[in-house]
C-alpha cells in the first residue's frame, strides 16, 4: 500500500459526458502528479500540482482539468470523453524534490463506450 | 529533452535464472532514474532509484541496477527469478519540473 488512493477504481460513461477522478496523496507529500496509461500511448504526464498550484503541464487535452484542494487532495476532471480516453489514469504524489520518490496511487480504470 | 529506451517488450526467462531488463537514457542534466513493477490490475510500485553517489543501487525483492554513464544505461539485474517476479517493468527518467518520462516498459514472463 502506497498510501495515495484513487477513487473510483472503476468508472463507466458514454461518449460526450464528464467525469471527476479524486485522489489523496500520502501524508506530508505535497506535490500531486496525474498520468495517464493506454495501450497506444504508453504511461504519460499530464499535470502536476505542488501545494495548490499548478507546476508542470504535460500531453494534457484542453477537455481535462485538474485541481489541488487546500487539504492537498486532488481532482482530475475529464470532459467531452471520447473513445480514446479509455485508460488507466494514475495519480503519484511525492514531498517536492526532484530527486524524490514519486508514490503512485493503484489508478482508476475509465472506459468510455 | 530527457527520455528512456528500454529494449525488449517482453523478455521470457526460467524460474532461478537471471533476469536481465535493459534501459537506455538520454537527459541533458545529471539524470535521476527509477524502475518502477506494474503487477495485473494494480499501480506502480517502486523497484529503485539512482540520484546520486553510488552507481551500483540495490532495490526491494533482489533487484539491483548500475548506473554507466559512458554507456547511458541503466539495466536491472536480478541474479535468480521467482515466479512472483513475472510483472511489467518501467524504467524512467525524471524530465522537467519532476515528471517522470516512462520508457515502454518490459513484460517479465517466468516459466518453471
Amino acid at each position: 500500500d502506497s498510501g495515495v488512493t484513487q477513487t473510483p477504481k472503476h468508472l463507466i460513461t458514454a461518449t460526450g459526458q464528464r467525469v471527476t477522478l479524486r485522489c489523496s496523496p500520502r501524508s506530508g507529500d505535497l506535490s500531486v502528479y496525474w498520468y495517464q496509461q493506454s495501450l497506444d500511448q504508453g504511461l504519460q504526464f499530464l499535470i502536476q500540482y505542488y501545494n495548490g498550484e499548478e507546476r508542470a503541464k504535460g500531453n494534457i487535452l484542453e477537455r481535462f482539468s485538474a485541481q489541488q484542494f487546500p487539504d492537498l487532495h486532488s481532482e482530475l476532471n475529464l470532459s467531452s470523453l471520447e473513445l480514446g480516453d479509455s485508460a488507466l489514469y494514475f495519480c503519484a504524489s511525492s514531498l517536492s524534490g526532484r530527486g524524490d520518490t514519486q508514490y503512485f496511487g493503484p489508478g482508476t480504470r475509465l472506459t468510455v463506450l | 529533452a530527457q527520455s528512456v529506451t528500454q529494449l525488449g517488450s517482453h523478455v521470457s526467462v526460467s524460474e532461478g535464472a537471471l533476469v536481465l531488463l535493459r534501459c537506455n537514457y538520454s537527459s541533458s542534466v545529471p539524470p535521476y532514474l527509477f524502475w518502477y513493477v506494474q503487477y495485473p490490475n494494480q499501480g506502480l510500485q517502486l523497484l529503485l532509484k539512482y540520484t546520486t553517489g553510488a552507481t551500483l543501487v540495490k532495490g526491494i525483492n533482489g533487484f539491483e541496477a548500475e548506473f554507466k554513464k559512458s554507456e547511458t544505461s541503466f539495466h536491472l539485474t536480478k541474479p535468480s527469478a521467482h515466479m512472483s517476479d513475472a510483472a511489467e517493468y518501467f524504467c524512467a527518467v525524471i524530465g522537467g519540473f519532476q515528471k517522470l518520462v516512462f520508457g515502454t516498459g518490459t513484460r517479465l514472463l517466468v516459466s518453471p
